[in-house]
């Protein structure tokens, strides 16, 4: 059940774009999404609740297909400070509502 | 801002010891989570609670972990007797379905 992302990792540099995918073999209710530096905690990007929605947050967006029980996160004009580990948490249609099931993750380096 | 407080922030202890964990939610959240990351694993639910009841504790080992929720302003997580494999980063998040969650800053756990 657990989603899986795609790619495991990225180098960047400054002012490239990058694509997260985050996939699942179950019908999804919801994707969020979540950033992680190293020893500290992750933080919220978005989450995206319904089919085909897309939604936006500076440079940094992402879609939700629900058809293909899928989730992309976008990340344009990317800066140093956009480096971390990358978490997708799904929430499954008729599991325990509130309960994500995070990807591995994809670390994303950025490089000046 | 409102955090989740996590105590305490790092523990190392010997093997069989009991470990317990709080966790003090954002005030008014009706849903607690409780995490556990390793790099093996990535982050795992172990459990959670709404509005204090517990909803899901299945991926917590039955035999030597326990959470409960006495109040509306504290979540523990307790180990006993801890193992070595314990050895974790343990968070804590809050929030409301369909909402962001919140992580505390998570408490570095290391059985010897």
């Amino acid at each position: 059940q657990q989603p899986v992302q795609s790619p495991q990792a990225v180098i960047l540099r400054e002012g490239e774009d990058a694509v997260i995918n985050c996939s699942s073999s179950k019908a999804l209710y919801s994707v969020h999404w979540y950033r992680q530096k190293h020893g500290e905690a992750p933080i919220f990007l978005m989450i995206l609740l319904k089919g085909g929605e897309q939604k936006g947050h500076d440079k940094i967006s992402a879609s939700f297909n629900e058809k293909k029980q899928q989730s992309s996160l976008y990340l344009t004009a990317s800066q140093l400070s956009y480096s971390g580990t990358y978490f997708c948490g799904t929430e499954i249609y008729g599991g325990s509502q509130g309960n994500l099931i995070f990807g591995k993750g994809t670390k994303l380096s950025v490089k000046p | 801002d409102a955090r989740v407080t996590q105590t305490p922030r790092h523990k190392v202890t010997e093997m069989g010891q009991e470990v317990t964990m709080r966790c003090q939610p954002i005030l008014g959240h009706n849903t607690v989570f409780w995490y556990r990351q390793t790099m093996m694993q990535g982050l795992e639910l172990l459990a959670y609670f709404r509005n204090r009841a517990p909803l899901d504790d299945s991926g917590m080992p039955k035999d030597r972990f326990s959470a409960e929720m006495p109040d509306a302003t504290l979540a523990t997580l307790k180990i006993q007797p801890s193992e070595p494999r314990d050895s974790a980063v343990y968070f804590c998040a809050s929030g409301f379905r369909d909402q962001p969650q919140h992580f505390g800053d998570g408490t570095r756990l290391s059985i010897l």
